[in-house]
């Protein structure tokens, strides 16, 4: 079955070390996102990509970065890490934009 | 820029009852779609039911509908015949037609009591 994955599932680094947060999904989706959820704020939008070589600021995009190079993978790289960046994130992935997007299990990310 | 407003931190309902979940939302836009999430203890997003502005009729999927008042901007999620796996946090989000850039509420606790 087609499917979105997150790697690691869990992550703990500590404050200035660079973090890269892997997605894949096998839908083979045009569409991928990346959100962080704190308690309080629900889900919030951080990186989107309508396709390959094509990367969106979102909502708290600050401090994190994203490439496209082909289909099935959105990486989420922090470049230096943030006590502020502990979080959930999560990956999702639509075929295109009026879609419903499904969404990946989860990273739990602790910078100490 | 749109918000989503879930009032109900928490909810609990017995086994077997309805209950009802609470959104608001805060939009310009005519035309723009509406979700219900699912998440429970697995963390897993998991998609219960979506809206279309332009259609007036509410959506169901089995035991779960939607009351959709878009004047009052307004959608609420009943769950029939509360199953112990209803226990979740559940998210209401909005979403216009034309992009893809989703605006979630902080959530609802719904807890479902034997």
């Amino acid at each position: 079955d087609a499917e979105i994955t997150q790697s690691p599932r869990h992550k703990i680094t500590e404050t200035g070390r660079q973090v890269t947060l892997a997605c894949h999904q096998t839908w083979n989706h045009n569409n991928m996102f990346w959100y962080r959820q704190d308690l309080g704020h629900g889900l919030r939008l951080i990186h989107y990509s309508y396709g390959v070589q094509d990367t969106n600021k979102g909502e708290v995009s600050d401090g994190y970065s994203v490439s496209r190079s082909n289909t099935e993978d959105l990486p989420l790289t922090l470049e230096s890490a943030a006590s502020s960046q502990t979080s959930v994130y999560f990956c999702a992935s639509s075929e295109s934009t009026p879609d419903t997007q499904y969404f990946g299990p989860g990273t739990r990310l602790t910078v100490l | 820029a749109q918000t989503v407003t879930q009032s109900q931190p928490e909810m609990s309902v017995q086994e077997a009852e309805t209950v009802t979940l609470s959104c608001t939302y805060d939009t310009s836009e005519s035309d723009y779609y509406l979700f219900w999430y699912k998440q429970p203890p697995s963390r897993q997003m998991i998609l219960v039911i979506r809206q279309e502005a332009y259609k007036q009729q509410n959506a169901t999927e089995n035991r779960f509908s939607v009351n959709f008042q878009k004047a009052a901007k307004s959608f609420s999620l009943k769950i029939s015949d509360s199953q112990l796996g209803d226990a979740a946090m559940y998210f209401c989000a909005y979403r216009s037609r034309n992009n893809n850039d989703m605006r979630f509420g902080a959530g609802t606790r719904l807890t479902v009591k034997p």
